[in-house]
């Protein structure tokens, strides 16, 4: 199965508070696990990813934390922003697989 | 540089008609993708390209869906007999090859069935 899910659909985050969206996967071959920010009208952009050797990326105020025994991934927001507020997608690769499989994606709210 | 471009950026078209989709991939990526967003729903896989090859259709929900590339460089997605379930953002994608996990979208074009 190519599934990825993601929750939550949608999240509210005060201003400061750390924003976590998290993804789950079935497909073991899977060893490529980007996540994309989206804003409206605009395609999605590549934000951070990580491969299943390190069991934590960090970007910045965005951390990724990966789990392969638990075959679950998650991004951490630090200090979360007013202009973090957008649609961030979770998505899984596998080696010698051309396409990228995308979770439905977490609609991102930062309250001021 | 310039990154990916995708035209039109909306395209409203009546049930039955054919449309052409354009994306111009990032200069010397080999690799392009398309894939479709709908409402509320994620990004879902429609074809691979190659250079000017597809070795992956697997996503394309009919045979009214076709897309090809020359040159390397442009493709084009054709949807034949548009219906209103074809209604969403189309996105196109490059990559430096397929060994490159790394993906980049362009800004999508919204088709619109009426």
């Amino acid at each position: 199965q190519q599934q990825v899910k993601q929750s939550p659909q949608s999240l509210i985050v005060q201003k400061g508070g750390i924003s976590i969206i998290n993804c789950a996967y079935e497909n073991t071959a899977f060893d490529y696990f980007p996540w994309y920010q989206q804003f409206p009208g605009k395609g999605p952009a590549l934000l951070i990813a990580i491969r299943p050797d390190v069991s934590e990326k960090k970007e910045g105020r965005f951390t990724i934390s990966f789990n392969k025994s638990a075959k679950q991934f998650s991004l951490h927001i630090m200090d979360s922003q007013p202009g973090d507020s957008a649609t961030y997608f979770c998505a899984a690769s596998a080696s010698g697989y051309s396409t990228l499989t995308f979770g439905k994606g977490t609609m991102l709210l930062v309250s001021p | 540089g310039a990154g990916v471009s995708q035209s039109p950026s909306n395209k409203v078209t009546e049930k039955g008609k054919d449309v052409e989709l354009r994306c111009d991939p990032i200069s010397g990526h080999t690799a392009l993708y398309w894939y479709r967003q709908s409402l509320g729903q994620g990004l879902e896989f429609l074809i691979y390209f190659q250079g000017n090859s597809a070795p992956d259709k697997s996503g394309l929900p009919s045979d009214r869906f076709s897309a090809e590339r020359t040159g390397g460089s442009v493709s084009t997605l054709t949807i034949q007999r548009t219906q209103q379930e074809d209604s969403a953002v189309y996105l196109c994608a490059s990559s430096a090859s397929p060994g490159r996990y790394e993906q980049y979208f362009g800004p999508g074009t919204r088709l619109t069935v009426t």
